[in-house]
């Protein structure tokens, strides 16, 4: 299995601009999260899903983001409009049923930044 | 809200010597893991205690899980260069649709110099 693959790598945008990070989960794998990555915050837990269906988005800083997952193979994590304070490198990380026993696989993550 | 704190926050060491990273919160936890992230790359799992004093060895890594779930610890034994990286505890609460939700601590950045 090539393991959890997020694009673009990386993402240099203009503030206001609309911005979509992908992520493709492992397969059989029944939990997706998007976790944000700062030097100050750490990482944060924005959303997951389960089956698809989001579970908890508590997360998700405000209405500007938003996540979907139409399908068990395909996620997109979305911020419009974008803004300078959205610059962190993103992770996408997937589980299976259990992943709180055998641990979340995690993807190399989408740098953002917003100038 | 579940919080774990790591200390210390950076350590840096030379090649040969020892040292533990502490994982300590107020709430107790169904399980624990320790991950180690490297420069560009997303945290990679090393490995999950669940129950209270369990004892895991990975090599010259030594995790522990404190008898009330609530703390552990990272012992590295004859650091070597190659640990260098960003060290990450998270825990997990089993509530309802908690389950399957792990928090971080805010990790240690171990340098280890040759």
């Amino acid at each position: 299995d090539a393991g959890v693959i997020q694009s673009p790598r990386h993402e240099v945008t203009e503030m206001g601009q609309e911005v979509t990070l992908r992520c493709k989960p492992i397969s059989g794998h029944d939990y997706l999260f998007w976790y944000r990555q700062t030097m100050m915050r750490g990482l944060e837990l924005l959303i997951y899903f389960n089956n698809n269906v989001p579970i908890d988005d508590s997360g998700m800083p405000e209405d500007r983001f938003s996540a979907k997952m139409p399908n068990a193979s395909f996620s997109t994590l979305k911020i419009q409009p974008s803004e300078p304070r959205d610059s962190a490198v993103y992770f996408c990380a997937s589980s299976p049923y259990t992943g709180v026993l055998y641990g979340y696989t995690f993807g190399s993550g989408t740098r953002l930044t917003v100038v | 809200t579940q919080l774990l704190e790591q200390s210390p926050q950076f350590l840096s060491i030379q090649e040969g010597e020892n040292l533990t990273v502490y994982c300590n919160s107020s709430s107790v936890f169904s399980s624990l893991q320790w991950y180690r992230q490297e420069p560009g790359e997303g945290p990679v799992l090393l490995v999950t205690v669940v129950t209270g004093g369990e004892v895991k060895k990975l090599k010259r890594l030594t995790f522990q899980f404190g008898d009330a779930r609530k703390d552990s610890s990272l012992h590295i034994t004859a650091a070597q260069p190659g640990d260098t990286g960003l060290y990450l505890c998270a825990g997990a609460i089993r509530s309802g649709t908690s389950y399957g939700k792990l928090t971080f601590g805010q990790g240690t950045i171990l340098t280890v110099h040759p």
